[in-house]
């Protein structure tokens, strides 16, 4: 069956560069969630969307930015980036966001800002 | 205080033990998820609860509503269940459909 995918799967940035990292939910899921794992740290939630529309905002810096496109991808667009955005970025889909239907995660993006 | 906690941090069996991680959170939730996060990062979702018991192959999931609390077991644990299981649950239904993770128990088993 198919997963959540993201791309790319590591990325390697200096400060104030911008990074576009991509979620493609699994077919026929509307909801999509974006996670932001530092090093030994609790996944953190940052934004999510349903049908296209931003569903709920987390701890997101003003410097990044998202959306759902209508093919229902998404991406997750970083500017100004800085060292503490050195993470693991997980995508996150779900069939409606009520709460009903489990979350499936990709793989992750490892980004390393240096 | 986390909203979310889980125990042991840390634990270490051996092969064929049954284990058991579990989860305690002070807030209303809709759902309760334990997750599995292998080395290099990728997470798995093992179950998703509301209420009673799930079951899926060696791995047992519990919650009970009333005392906030969800428990994972492992029977006849194996090398390959050595992850980092993590609970995470989903406010209530309505609002905000985010999860909040628990730190996580870091199992380790050995032959």
């Amino acid at each position: 069956a198919a997963g959540v995918i993201q791309s790319p799967r590591h990325l390697i940035k200096e400060k104030r560069e911008t990074a576009t990292l991509k979620c493609y939910p699994i077919p026929r899921h509307d909801t999509v969630y974006w996670y932001q794992q530092g090093p030994g740290q609790d996944p953190q939630f940052l934004i999510s969307f349903y049908e296209k529309m931003q569903s709920d905002k987390g701890s997101i810096p003003d410097r990044f930015s998202a959306q759902q496109f209508s093919d229902y991808h998404s991406e997750l667009n970083m500017s100004s980036l800085e060292l503490g955005d050195s993470a693991l970025y997980f995508c996150a889909s779900s069939l409606s966001p009520d709460g009903r239907e489990t979350q499936y995660f990709g793989p992750g993006t490892r980004l390393l800002v240096l | 205080k986390n909203e979310v906690e889980q125990s042991p941090q840390n634990l270490t069996a051996q092969e064929g033990e049954f284990i058991t991680i579990n989860c305690s959170y002070s807030v209303g939730i809709s759902a309760l998820h334990w997750l599995q996060q292998h080395p290099g990062g990728g997470i798995v979702s093992l179950f998703m609860l509301s209420s009673g018991k799930k079951k899926h192959g060696r791995l047992i999931a519990t919650i009970n509503i009333q005392e906030k609390h969800s428990s994972l077991h492992i029977t006849a644990s194996h090398p390959r269940d050595s992850a980092v299981y993590i609970c995470a649950v989903r406010a209530p239904t309505g609002t905000a459909s985010k999860l909040t993770f628990g730190t996580g128990t870091r199992l380790q088993v050995t032959l």
